[in-house]
C-alpha cells in the first residue's frame, strides 16, 4: 500500500491481557513514531526509530510498554498486563526527513485500544 | 521548555461563518505545522511555515507565520461541513528529532 498500514484497527481487551500493535510505514521512510492520543486530545510521544540508531524510547509510559523495528520496515509495539488507563488511539507515523520540521509526518489510521 | 498552546480548544459554528484559531508559545519556532485529524483517521498536513511573517493559502484557508515566529494562526473562510476535525499545529524540538505537539483545537462546522 501507499500509506502508513496499521493493524489492527480495533482491539478490545482484558485488564492484565497483553497486546501488540503493528506499523507498516511507507518504503524507504526512515523514520517511525508512535503516538497515543486519548479521546478527543492531543498527540502522546512514545517511541522514535530512526534507521539503524537506538531507539528513543523516553516517551513510553512505563515498563510494560515496549516497541521493535524489524529491519528498519515494520514496528510492534506490545503493551503488558494491560490497564484501563492504557484505553487510548495509538498512532504510528513515518517519515523520510526525521523531526527536522520540514519533513511531513504521515500516519497510520490507528488503532484503537479498549482495555475492560 | 517548548509548548505550543492552542486556542480555542473547542469551536462550534454555522456552516458559511468565518473563524480563527491560534497556535502560541513563548518560544521561538524555526517553523510551524499545521495537521488536521478526521474523525477514526490520523492527522493529515495542511501547510508548513517557515519564515516570520509568511502567509500562505489552500483555498479557503488562510496559515499566517508571526514575525517573531512565535505563533501561527489558521483562518478559515466561509467554513463548510468538510472542514470540521481536529486542527493540531506542530514544531520541531531544540535538542532533538521530536516534535512539540499542541493539544489540538477541535472544530465543528454544523450544516
Amino acid at each position: 500500500g501507499a500509506g502508513v498500514s496499521q493493524s489492527p484497527s480495533n482491539k478490545v481487551t482484558e485488564k492484565g491481557k497483553d497486546v501488540e500493535l503493528r506499523c507498516d510505514p511507507i518504503s524507504g521512510h526512515t523514520a517511525l513514531y508512535w503516538y497515543r492520543q486519548s479521546l478527543g486530545q492531543g498527540l502522546e510521544f512514545l517511541i522514535y526509530f530512526q534507521g539503524n540508531s537506538a531507539p528513543d524510547k523516553s516517551g513510553l509510559p512505563s515498563d510494560r510498554f515496549s516497541a521493535e523495528r524489524t529491519g528498519g520496515s515494520v514496528s510492534t509495539l506490545t503493551i503488558q498486563r494491560t490497564q484501563q488507563e492504557d484505553s487510548a488511539v495509538y498512532l504510528c507515523a513515518s517519515s523520510e526527513q526525521p523531526g527536522t520540521g520540514y519533513g511531513e509526518l504521515f500516519f497510520g489510521e490507528g488503532s484503537r485500544l479498549t482495555v475492560l | 521548555t517548548q509548548l505550543l498552546e492552542q486556542s480555542p480548544q473547542f469551536l462550534s459554528i454555522q456552516e458559511g461563518e468565518n473563524l480563527t484559531v491560534y497556535c502560541n508559545s513563548s518560544s521561538v519556532f524555526s517553523s510551524l505545522q499545521w495537521y488536521r485529524q478526521e474523525p477514526g483517521e490520523g492527522p493529515v498536513l495542511l501547510v508548513t511555515v517557515v519564515t516570520g511573517g509568511e502567509v500562505k493559502k489552500l483555498k479557503r484557508l488562510t496559515f499566517q507565520f508571526g514575525d517573531a515566529r512565535k505563533d501561527s494562526s489558521l483562518h478559515i473562510t466561509a467554513a463548510q461541513p468538510g472542514d470540521t476535525g481536529l486542527y493540531l499545529c506542530a514544531g520541531p524540538s531544540d535538542s532533538n528529532y521530536q516534535l512539540i505537539w499542541g493539544a489540538g483545537t477541535k472544530l465543528i462546522i454544523k450544516p
